[in-house]
């Protein structure tokens, strides 16, 4: 089954205390990316992966990490976390090539810092 | 980077049709429109996609005007299933694209 995974589902932890959300696809597709979700600011997005290897910031990366290893994987990191950063994060994946553009989004990550 | 605008919320009844209008005045000439849905404590969902004139599937048609400067997405006989948020995204055709979504029109379907 073609599918976005994340883990874990859900996260407590405390300020400061480095953690990495991970995410992985099996659809074999290119662009990866990472989006936070914020009451009444709707889905930002943090960073994309054109390709293994190749990140760059989207609308919010301030206090983020991301890094492309493997085309599958793309790991979230957030080296020191802040209350701030407590949200629901969702990665997505989609083939960049033609017109199958459409973005498939994981199950989320509800983090809560404190 | 194109920017899209749509109404925070409508209501509806059951059996009646929704149609959500998204602004994207700066749209690029390689971007298409895409439409996505969303239900509490889920990631959105993709619905439709186009780049010109009307698009229609088995859930939903959207229109695009001559100019591309909106797009409606239309909903027919909605049931109280389809209550959710959608969000209209614009871009993504060029590599290196960063996407933004706009911040949705929360659609609650009554009886």
């Amino acid at each position: 089954e073609a599918q976005v995974t994340q883990n874990p589902r859900y996260l407590i932890t405390v300020t400061g205390k480095k953690l990495t959300v991970t995410c992985s696809q099996n659809m074999n597709h290119e662009y990866m990316s990472w989006y936070r979700q914020d009451p009444g600011l709707g889905l930002r997005q943090i960073y994309y992966s054109m390709n293994v290897e190749v990140t760059d910031k989207g609308d919010v990366p301030e206090g983020y990490k991301v890094s492309r290893k493997e085309k599958r994987n793309f790991p979230l990191i957030l080296e020191s976390p802040s209350p701030n950063q407590t949200s629901l994060y969702f990665c997505a994946s989609s083939m960049t090539s033609g017109r199958d553009e459409t973005q498939y989004f994981g199950p989320g990550t509800r983090l809560l810092v404190l | 980077l194109a920017k899209t605008t749509q109404p925070i919320s409508m209501d509806s009844y059951e059996g009646q049709e929704v149609n959500i209008t998204c602004s994207h005045n700066n749209i690029a000439t390689n971007d298409y429109i895409t439409w996505y849905q969303q239900f509490p404590s889920q990631g959105p969902r993709f619905i439709i996609q186009g780049y010109k004139t009307k698009v229609t599937n088995e859930v939903a048609s959207l229109f695009i005007p001559a100019d591309r400067k909106s797009s409606t997405l239309s909903l027919p006989r909605v049931s109280l299933s389809d209550t959710a948020v959608y969000y209209c995204l614009v871009g993504f055709k060029a590599a290196g694209n960063k996407l933004t979504f706009g911040g949705g029109t929360r659609v609650l379907v009554k009886p």
